[in-house]
């Protein structure tokens, strides 16, 4: 099976910086996404990450370690429209599975 | 190019009644997850289906739930004899291949169970 780990909330001020940790454990790992949701609606992709290092994508950055089992999401800048949920998910033996997600309110 | 598209949106049935969720993948896609999300809660993963075969379906109740993906046509979840507990909002997925690619997210159906 899959375990996916993630704070449950986060808060930052608008402006800021916010690290999001997500700690997994799988077998078949073949890759791990990071997703934003707001409340009601559906998840939209923000990034991919297959290989260990960093992805970054404007104000979305995205790290991981395979050897660690560990991946972060920083978001810089941070704007009032990016208070939402964000969810780490991992395929593993071609299951996609996501963590609780983390709670990200900024204010200004 | 139309994305992944699920109705209906919002679905109402009293206890005991069936409830059939559709999910038609983007064109091209032949990979559908369906996963299960409660108010205030992540997103619970319920199976994984290739056209016409289940590959995963290890989240999903072996009682009164079922799904498909046939050769012509969405994918359906079923769900038998509802109750109250089954009141979420269910969401689709689709990818054109086994890992290695994004998968897109319908915008769910929200079903309420009085």
């Amino acid at each position: 099976g899959q375990n996916i780990d993630q704070p449950t909330e986060m808060t930052a001020t608008e402006g800021a910086i916010v690290q999001i940790n997500c700690t997994y454990q799988t077998s078949g790992f073949n890759g791990l996404f990071w997703y934003q949701q707001h409340a009601g609606e559906a998840p939209t992709f923000l990034s991919y990450n297959v290989l260990d290092g960093l992805e970054e994508k404007g104000r979305f950055s995205s790290f991981l370690s395979r050897s660690k089992g560990y991946s972060y999401l920083l978001l810089k800048e941070l704007q009032m429209k990016d208070s939402a949920s964000y969810l780490c998910a991992v395929i593993g033996d071609y299951k996609l599975s996501f963590g609780a997600g983390t709670t990200v309110t900024v204010r200004a | 190019n139309a994305g992944v598209m699920q109705n209906p949106r919002h679905l109402v049935r009293r206890r005991g009644q069936e409830a059939r969720l559709r999910c038609s993948p983007m064109k091209g896609h032949s990979h559908v997850y369906w996963y299960r999300q409660l108010p205030e809660e992540g997103l619970k993963f319920m199976v994984y289906l290739q056209k016409e075969n289940i590959i995963d379906e290890s989240g999903m109740p072996k009682e009164r739930f079922s799904a498909e993906f046939p050769k012509e046509g969405p994918s359906i979840l079923r769900i038998q004899q509802v109750v109250r507990g089954d009141s979420a909002a269910y969401f689709c997925a689709s990818s054109s291949r086994d890992g290695n690619t994004e998968a897109f997210f319908g915008q769910g159906t929200r079903l309420t169970v009085v």
